[in-house]
């Protein structure tokens, strides 16, 4: 969406490197969450953003509200990464998540 | 022990008719939501209920209607669905913090 930018929007990598993945935000963004759509459709919960970073095995996130952006680090890619990335930014404590298109993430071996 | 579950997993309706797509919660929580995705893009919010008896609504409410009739249960309804209405229709549960958890998706071809 206009909203919310994400890129790349396509990326394909060699299993065992490493990648960034950015949000761009057009709105004032209070939270980010970042998903995991897998080929079968279903949404898996990566983050849960407040301004900061998390870290969770080889996935790693930022989330920076003053310059409006959202980082999703993946180190070590393997083969079930692949799949799309969506982030959504929740705007001023209302709930109402707004998502980017995605980047449809490629792992080849 | 799915969280978040939705009925029907797949609809195809005719142009005109009633459709009533269902999500069912077990987290407990007091926000749900109901989104559609259209191919290759992010999902946009359609209505959304802060707890049971209120809906809000979202970002594209039109040709849409939602009831939350309790704490666990959220439907979203189209009167008159139209082919501009296939799509794949998310809902999703959210806590005080507005964290969202997602069901699995419910696909809906309007012919």
């Amino acid at each position: 969406g206009d909203k919310v930018k994400q890129s790349p929007s396509a990326l394909s990598l060699q299993e065992g490197t490493n990648s960034a993945l950015r949000c761009n935000f057009s709105i004032a963004a209070t939270t980010v969450q970042w998903f995991l759509q897998n080929p079968r459709g279903s949404l898996m919960n990566l983050f849960y953003l407040v301004p900061g970073t998390k870290e969770n095995g080889r996935l790693k996130s930022a989330f920076d509200s003053k310059e409006s952006y959202s980082t999703l680090h993946i180190r070590d890619a393997q083969l079930e990464d692949s799949g799309t990335y969506f982030c959504a930014a929740e705007a001023t404590n209302t709930g109402k998540l707004t998502f980017g298109d995605g980047t449809v993430l490629t792992v080849k071996p | 022990e799915a969280a978040v579950t939705q009925s029907p997993r797949n609809k195809v309706a005719v142009t005109g008719g009633k459709v009533t797509l269902s999500c069912n919660q077990t987290n407990n929580h007091n926000n749900m939501y109901w989104y559609r995705q259209d191919t290759g893009h992010g999902l946009r919010l359609i209505h959304y209920s802060y707890g049971a008896g209120s809906t809000e609504k979202g970002d594209i409410p039109d040709g849409y209607k939602a009831s939350r009739p309790s704490q666990e249960n959220f439907s979203l309804i189209l009167e008159l669905a139209t082919p501009s209405q296939t799509s794949v229709y998310f809902c999703a549960s959210g806590d005080e913090s507005y964290e969202q958890y997602f069901g699995p998706g419910t696909r809906l071809t309007v012919l």
